[in-house]
């Protein structure tokens, strides 16, 4: 079974700082998709950003992108220009490429201070 | 708008009454899934269904049970509330079986069993 693993429990930024989450996994899958989700208070569930595993290039999405290591199967976030609304439950998540089932780590609580 | 509808959003019960949290999407998508989210522990799949009539477990469906008689509707029923079912319950869709397709969540239910 995979496993995904978020080591930092909580995290704070400062405003316009850059900061980075991080994720690692585990599983014997080649193909698979990684992905970030954000939750903010008002408990949605946003996706952030998307990575797939065949691909070596790191995905990015305006002020968020990854770090992609797949020999190491390490996954982490880059938040840029952090802003007080990126304040927020950060999840990562794993899903094989045959199989709809996604896999989420246990969350990073991260706080951007004014 | 495409979106996917849980009712209701909060929900305060007490041990051993039956209840059902419903589930309704509009995308079409053929693959719906309930999790529970729980602090530490992050999202873990209760049960997941590829498809109508077609249900399967996750990791912890113990005390859940699930339906899909349609495409679009997959209400999670609790027969018999216990207290440890306390946490707060996400579902969520995606296109069956299509690379790279994020799941797209309600907004969540939050449990009290008393």
């Amino acid at each position: 079974a995979q496993t995904v693993t978020q080591s930092q429990p909580e995290m704070s930024v400062q405003e316009a700082e850059t900061v980075t989450l991080s994720c690692t996994y585990d599983t014997s899958e080649n193909n698979y998709y990684l992905f970030w989700y954000k939750q903010p208070p008002s408990r949605q569930m946003i996706l952030v950003i998307r990575q797939e595993a065949y691909k070596q290039q790191n995905a990015t999405e305006n002020r968020f992108s990854v770090n992609f290591q797949k020999a190491a199967k390490s996954f982490s976030l880059k938040i840029s220009d952090s802003q007080l609304g990126d304040t927020a439950m950060y999840f990562c998540a794993f899903m094989k490429h045959n199989n709809n089932d996604m896999r989420f780590g246990a969350g990073t609580r991260l706080t951007v201070k004014p | 708008e495409a979106q996917v509808t849980q009712n209701p959003r909060y929900l305060i019960t007490v041990t051993g009454k039956k209840l059902t949290v419903t589930c309704s999407q509009n995308m079409n998508h053929e693959y719906m899934s309930w999790y529970r989210q729980d602090p530490g522990l992050g999202l873990r799949q209760i049960y997941y269904s590829m498809n109508v009539e077609v249900t399967d477990k996750g990791d912890v469906p113990e005390g859940y049970k699930v339906s899909r008689k349609e495409k679009r509707n997959f209400p999670l029923i609790l027969e018999s509330p216990s207290p440890n079912q306390t946490s707060l319950y996400f579902c969520a869709s995606t296109e069956g079986w299509a690379p790279n397709s994020p799941l797209h969540f309600g907004n969540g239910t939050r449990l009290t069993v008393t």
